[in-house]
């Protein structure tokens, strides 16, 4: 069974916009993940975000935890053409030795 | 490093053919596990490993074998293809001091007509 759900499904901005993703999951979880996936290739870890944070940065990318309402979201800032690719939610729950659980992803169209 | 590597990229059998998919990969990680990635669907854990001669089912683990011989090796191997097994395949690897941050293989493309 799915534990996150993207929200949107797809998402289409002009370079140098930001990009806002959503995530929501169903479980007590241990940790959060967001991966990228280009066109024809696997998948790549952005970020991770442990239960006990709220918020994370890494580079343009800014990441959000609310585990009263099991939910995420991954802001990309000033978008690049580069950054078009699909973005996966997974989530790692709590005693689950190293499972990880993903979302069906959200598809981002960076136009330059 | 390669880092975690899969062969082949593509392949095609027929229904009731069986073959195994191939997955190296050169950081010692002690976990492996496979996916399968189905359009609409996102990633679904099929079997994964949490060292050489351990492995556990994921959650679609039917029509499929792993075995782990040694820490390098994570084979996948379909006994009697069916079309329902076309999909994309990645295998992917992580340590036990990192657990959850997972390093996937480019996937091999299967179809079974």
């Amino acid at each position: 069974s799915q534990q996150g759900e993207e929200d949107p499904q797809a998402l289409s901005i002009q370079e140098g916009e930001n990009a806002t993703m959503n995530c929501s999951y169903k479980t007590s979880i241990n940790n959060l993940q967001w991966y990228r996936q280009n066109s024809g290739r696997g998948l790549v870890h952005l970020i991770l975000i442990r239960s006990n944070e709220r918020e994370k940065h890494s580079g343009r990318l800014r990441v959000t935890l609310d585990t009263s309402k099991k939910s995420s979201s991954l802001l990309i800032t000033a978008s690049r053409a580069a950054d078009t690719a699909s973005y996966f939610c997974a989530t790692a729950e709590r005693g689950a030795n190293s499972k990880l659980t993903f979302g069906k992803g959200i598809t981002l169209s960076v136009r330059p | 490093n390669a880092g975690v590597t899969q062969t082949p990229k593509f392949q095609v059998l027929k229904t009731g053919q069986s073959m195994t998919l191939q997955c190296a990969q050169d950081m010692n990680h002690e976990y492996m596990s496979w996916y399968r990635q189905d359009p609409g669907m996102g990633l679904r854990l099929i079997h994964y490993s949490v060292g050489a001669g351990i492995t556990d089912q994921g959650e679609v683990p039917n029509g499929y074998n792993v075995s782990r011989s040694t820490t390098e090796d994570f084979p996948l191997r379909l006994l009697s293809a069916a079309p329902s097994q076309t999909s994309v395949y990645f295998c992917a690897s992580n340590t036990r001091g990192r657990p959850f941050e997972q390093y996937f293989g480019p996937g091999t493309r299967l179809t079974v007509t």
